[in-house]
């Protein structure tokens, strides 16, 4: 979905670096989210934030970090990364007046990122 | 947690209907079923969500009967294009956090010519 939109794209990295992924949304949506994949697998949460001042932990948060700098961004940062932390990562947005009630969910392109 | 169940793969050709079932027994009163397809290195994208009985949209059909343990997704007249992985999520906003988004391994549906 164009109104959700990744940087960078790709990225490799060595360990021990440290990376931050970036989101924008011009959706509008008070509510963003961070998900990796591993290949094969679904989609893991990482972080969520329901608005500015609210930020919660997923299912996997232990190595990584988020920020939410405005409404429309939300970035993602490892700290030091490792290869296990190898995978594609995506954001999402929810929570427009229509949907608030259904969660439904708008992802962006997906950030791939190696670690070596 | 609404764990959900589905197929790990399924099969089928161009022009049939495809039905992909989902089982989630604990669901809860507030949660609803939503359905997203994704294609390779592309994010998931959202086909449909219902709450009960039955949902059609533009693209597809979700069923879900009376007690809501479990819903299925059709498919009218797959073509090539609808290869894809489908993911079936249950959950809600109000229904005790996003623990309970959690996209399983999905189904690895392969529409042959």
């Amino acid at each position: 979905d164009a109104d959700v939109t990744q940087t960078p794209r790709n990225r490799i990295t060595k360990t021990g670096k440290r990376i931050m992924l970036e989101c924008s949304q011009t959706k509008g949506h008070d509510r963003m989210y961070w998900y990796r994949q591993d290949p094969g697998l679904g989609l893991r949460l990482i972080y969520y934030s329901f608005d500015v001042k609210d930020i919660n932990k997923g299912e996997i948060s232990d190595g990584y970090s988020v920020s939410r700098q405005a409404q429309a961004k939300f970035s993602l940062s490892l700290e030091s990364a490792i290869p296990n932390q190898t995978a594609l990562y995506f954001c999402a947005t929810s929570g427009s007046n229509r949907d608030r009630d259904t969660d439904t969910q708008y992802f962006g392109p997906g950030t791939r990122l190696t670690v070596l | 947690l609404a764990k959900t169940t589905q197929p790990i793969s399924m099969d089928s050709y161009e022009g049939q209907e495809v039905n992909i079932t989902c089982s989630h027994n604990n669901i809860a009163t507030n949660d609803y079923i939503t359905w997203y397809q994704q294609f390779p290195s592309q994010g998931p994208r959202f086909i449909i969500q219902g709450y009960k009985t039955k949902v059609t949209n533009e693209v597809a059909s979700l069923f879900i009967p009376a007690d809501r343990k479990s819903s299925t997704l059709s498919l009218p007249r797959v073509s090539l294009s609808d290869t894809a992985v489908y993911y079936c999520l249950v959950g809600a906003l109000f229904s005790g956090g996003y623990n309970k988004l959690i996209f399983g391994a999905g189904t690895r549906l392969a529409v042959h010519p």
